[in-house]
């Protein structure tokens, strides 16, 4: 069983909505959580950054959300935009990166 | 610009026929790791290399080889490659094992026939 689990797998929107992903791990003992975008034919680059004792943490239309105590992580896309249409992968690192299987996002215009 | 080269972009190739995919950084990164993505599947990690001359196997380490005899370079070998390697491959590099960004790749996609 994956150790990082995202929900949805895949997701439309129609462009200006908003929308939320979803992460759940079982990764012990954690020291960090990462979501990164993949855009299509690319490698993954890092969103966010957020340790144990961080709650939420911006990024421009990105705000992201950890729950330590529950080991549940959101990603909140504000007002999106077709150049959001990517994969979003969430990364949880203790000795190593343990990868989810990402979202794909889709917004259509 | 700091960055992660990875060549070949695509390559079809024939069952048993070795092949090396190059990897490149330039940021003086100690740590350096392979990944390979299926559909459905997370990103799993191949091998990893902590320094030079230092690798390690990763998750999914059976039919493939690396090296690092520079701190730059970090290739992937498949000495006799078979269909259920084609995949995407990733290659990343970070200062270290923990707590730090991974920069990657363009990614290689290979096809075994």
């Amino acid at each position: 069983k994956n150790q990082v689990e995202q929900s949805p797998q895949s997701l439309i929107i129609l462009e200006g909505k908003n929308c939320t992903l979803q992460c759940n791990y079982t990764v012990s003992p954690f020291s960090n959580l990462r979501w990164y975008k993949q855009d299509t034919g690319r490698g993954p680059v890092s969103l966010t950054i957020m340790t144990f004792s961080e709650n939420t943490k911006s990024n421009g239309r990105y705000t992201a959300t950890l729950d330590a105590d529950t080991k549940q992580s959101s990603l909140h896309i504000t007002a999106s935009q077709l150049s959001d249409s990517a994969s979003y992968i969430c990364v949880v690192t203790n000795n190593d990166m343990r990868f989810g299987a990402g979202t794909r996002l889709t917004v259509k215009p | 610009e700091a960055q992660v080269t990875q060549n070949p972009r695509y390559l079809i190739t024939v069952t048993g026929k070795k092949l090396t995919v190059t990897c490149s950084q330039n940021m003086n990164h100690e740590y350096m790791s392979w990944y390979r993505q299926d559909p459905g599947l997370g990103l799993r990690q191949i091998y990893y290399s902590m320094n030079v001359e230092v690798t390690d196997k990763g998750d999914v380490p059976e039919g493939y080889k690396v090296s690092r005899k520079e701190k730059r370079n970090f290739p992937l070998i498949l000495e006799s490659p078979s269909p259920n390697q084609t995949s995407l491959y990733f290659c990343a590099s970070k200062w270290d094992q923990r707590n730090t960004e991974a920069f990657f790749g363009q990614g290689t996609r290979l096809t075994v026939v």
